[in-house]
């Protein structure tokens, strides 16, 4: 079984601020995992992805991510905060780049001017 | 990109009526699309996987009898919430798996209100 853990249900930083959501997973075989975010009454927008190629996966928006099996983690940065970074962000998991998605439950990020 | 369009956007209706949900690839053929509800400030959960020409699979606990979903063509999959109550108001949001390309693209959701 898969699962994925987001660490803070909330994350609050300042503009220009670094921002870090954390993302650990739980899988049975090398998982696929994913970063997307969503708007306010809006479907997911995909932000990057690890399909078992580089460690390091950059998204858009200057997101970045990488994937750590020692810790089974997948954290999500970004060097500078924009006030457009607001919204809510999720993890997720697959046994396959098309597969099935388990969603974490998501973190809700806010930037202070 | 590839667009994955779903409608109606919002709809409103009221108890113990029958509402449609449609989830369409537009530049793409999609044999494999899923269904996640989504309640206010929570995640998306997985309510089962449309795929064409053959009976959905329900994740366990979702009614399908109360959750009717047709996949008749490789571009379109739909979703009836059937006897609508207002505890089936949500917001639900479909993705879709680009055969060739084997990637997943999601919808902008559909928030039903159930008076």
């Amino acid at each position: 079984a898969q699962s994925v853990t987001q660490l803070g249900s909330h994350v609050s930083v300042s503009e220009g601020a670094l921002v870090l959501l954390r993302c650990n997973y739980s899988s049975s075989v090398p998982p696929y995992l994913f970063w997307y975010v969503q708007y306010p009454n809006q479907g997911l927008q995909l932000l990057l992805k690890y399909t078992s190629a580089a460690t390091l996966v950059k998204g858009i928006n200057g997101f970045e991510a990488e994937f750590k099996k020692s810790e089974t983690s997948f954290h999500l940065t970004k060097p500078s905060a924009h006030m457009s970074d607001a919204a809510e962000y999720f993890c997720a998991v697959s046994y396959n780049q098309g597969g099935k998605l388990i969603f974490g439950q998501g973190t809700e990020l806010s930037v202070k001017p | 990109g590839a667009v994955v369009s779903q409608h109606p956007s919002r709809v409103i209706c009221k108890s113990g009526t029958s509402v449609k949900i449609e989830c369409r690839s537009l530049d793409f053929q999609a044999t494999t699309m899923f269904w996640y509800r989504q309640f206010p400030k929570q995640s998306l959960m997985l309510m089962a996987t449309s795929n064409e020409g053959s009976k959905a699979t329900y994740e366990q606990g979702v009614e399908k009898d109360k959750f009717l979903i047709n996949h008749a063509s490789l571009t379109l999959s739909t979703l009836t919430v059937t006897s609508a109550h207002p505890e089936d108001s949500s917001f639900y949001i479909c993705s879709a798996r680009d055969s060739g390309r084997g990637e997943l693209f999601f919808g902008e959701g559909s928030r039903l209100t159930v008076l």
